[in-house]
């Protein structure tokens, strides 16, 4: 069955790049009709919707992030990434990467998650 | 960006009762809404789809129902193993957006 396994760096200096990749396995990351998304949760609190890469390339963030976040797709590679730029103390989260078959039905399968420090 | 407000946010609960956590959209949804449940440490958990469809593998106890704005979660015989924080979140509009948690306690 599809699993999804985040790396990437855990502490990253204020004003720096975050980059983060989550590995797909069991399955194809070009499987028609599949969004790969990227959630954060901040030390105890919710979560929040970053933004999904879908099947095709076709992207969106959320308007919040827009302008910091990238999501790009590796194909050789199996995998997908996450990065954001001019990260703040604001950006210490969970970051989990998760997929969803179809994207009205939600986000069924998700990674263990990996933290995330932003601090110098 | 399409709100969405949980409640109770915490609830205090013995196994064996019944649990109902309610959803409201800010605007109408039509039935695109999950159930996530969460355990500390652990990432979330899909449970419903599309308002009321469970998840393969997913006990029956738990029920989705609902459309457009108003929805629920019920656990019909709470269990030990759902101890845990409930999220709702909407996938009719972009940006998908989550409720702010429900947490089930023990009483």
């Amino acid at each position: 069955q599809l699993q999804l396994q985040e790396s990437g760096s855990g502490l990253v200096k204020p004003s720096q790049t975050l980059s983060l990749t989550c590995a797909v396995s069991g399955g194809s990351i070009s499987s028609r009709g599949y969004s790969w998304s990227w959630i954060r949760q901040p030390p105890g609190k919710g979560l929040e919707w970053i933004g999904y890469i879908f099947h095709s390339g076709s992207t969106y963030y959320n308007p919040s992030l827009k302008s910091r976040v990238t999501i790009s797709v590796d194909r050789s590679k199996n995998q997908f990434s996450l990065k954001l730029s001019s990260v703040t103390a604001a950006d210490t989260a969970v970051y989990y990467c998760a997929s969803s078959i179809y994207s009205y039905y939600g986000m069924d399968v998700w990674g263990q998650g990996t933290t995330v420090t932003v601090s110098s | 960006d399409i709100q969405m407000t949980q409640s109770p946010s915490s609830v205090s609960a013995s196994v064996g009762d019944r649990v109902t956590i309610t959803c409201r959209a800010s605007q109408g949804i039509s039935s695109w809404l999950a159930w996530y449940q969460q355990k500390p440490g652990k990432a979330p958990k899909l449970l419903i789809f599309a308002a009321s469809n469970l998840k393969s593998g997913v006990p029956s106890r738990f029920s989705g129902s609902g459309s457009e704005t108003d929805f629920t979660l019920t656990i019909s015989s709470l269990q030990p193993e759902d101890f845990a924080t409930y999220y709702c979140q909407q996938a009719n509009n972009f940006p998908w957006t989550f409720g702010q948690g429900t947490k089930v306690e023990v009483k």
